[in-house]
C-alpha cells in the first residue's frame, strides 16, 4: 500500500542553521508533492508544491527537492529562525485520484 | 479575505450522541474537502465536494458519517451515533480548482472532537 514516512522524532537546530526535513514514500509515483506548516491548534498552511518533473523549487528561505528515483523529498529552511518552529507535513497526490495522502509530520524546533 | 472557518472549535460528547460539524470555505471556492486526524496518526482524507456534488467519498469511515453541502456553499459533517474512535481533529479545506490538479488547498483551524 502507499506509504509516506517522515521522521517522527523532533528536530532541534540552532538559529541561523539550515534545517533539512525528509519525506520518503513507497509503492507509488505521485504527480505532486506538497509541504505544509502546522502550528499547535491550527490547520496546516500550504508552503510549496513540486511536480514530478521538477527537481527543485524555491520560495524565499525555503527549498524543496523531489527525487523520484530515491522516492524522497527534502525540505530545507535556510537561516532558520525561532519563528520557524512548527510541525512540517508532506503530502503526496495518491495515484489515480485527486486526493492527497499526508505524512505524520516532523516537529522542528529552532533554538535561539 | 476571510479564510476557511469551522464551527465549533471543540466538541465533547458522549458515545451514542450526534454531533454536527460545520465548515465555511473561502468564498468562491468550488472544492471543499474534509479530513480527520486521529491522535498520533496522519491527517486522512474523508471526502471531496465539487460545488454540491460529492466527487470522492472514499475516505468516509462508515455510514455513521454523513456529509452535505447544500447549495454548494458551506458543508456539514454529521456523526451519528458517535463512537469513541471518532475522536480526533476534523479539518476542512477548500480550493478554487481541484487540489489534485495542483491547486492550493486552504485549511481551516479544525474542530476537536472528543467522544467519551
Amino acid at each position: 500500500s502507499q506509504k509516506i514516512e517522515q521522521n517522527s522524532e523532533a528536530l532541534n537546530i540552532q538559529e541561523g542553521k539550515t534545517a533539512t526535513l525528509t519525506c520518503n514514500y513507497t509503492n507509488y509515483s505521485p504527480a505532486y508533492l506538497q509541504w505544509y506548516r502546522q502550528d499547535p491548534g491550527r490547520g496546516p498552511v500550504f508552503l510549496l508544491l513540486i511536480r514530478e518533473n521538477e527537481k527543485e523549487k524555491r520560495k524565499e528561505r525555503l527549498k524543496v527537492t523531489f527525487d523520484t528515483t530515491l522516492k524522497q523529498s527534502l525540505f530545507h529552511i535556510t537561516a532558520s529562525q525561532p519563528a520557524d518552529s512548527a510541525t512540517y507535513l508532506c503530502a503526496l497526490l495518491s495515484s489515480g485520484t485527486y486526493k492527497y495522502i499526508f505524512g505524520t509530520g516532523t516537529r522542528l524546533k529552532v533554538l535561539a | 479575505e476571510a479564510g476557511v472557518t469551522q464551527f465549533p472549535s471543540h466538541s465533547v460528547i458522549e458515545k451514542g450522541q450526534t454531533v454536527t460539524l460545520r465548515c465555511d470555505p473561502i468564498s468562491g471556492h468550488d472544492n471543499l474537502y474534509w479530513y480527520r486526524r486521529v491522535m498520533g496518526k496522519e491527517i486522512k482524507f474523508l471526502l471531496h465536494f465539487v460545488k454540491e456534488s460529492k466527487q470522492d467519498e472514499s475516505g468516509m469511515p462508515n455510514n455513521r458519517f454523513l456529509a452535505e453541502r447544500t447549495g454548494g456553499t458551506y458543508s456539514t459533517l454529521k456523526v451519528q451515533p458517535a463512537e469513541l474512535e471518532d475522536s480526533g481533529v476534523y479539518f476542512c479545506a477548500s480550493s478554487q480548482d481541484i487540489a489534485g490538479l495542483g491547486e492550493t488547498q486552504y485549511f481551516g483551524p479544525g474542530t476537536r472532537l472528543l467522544v467519551l
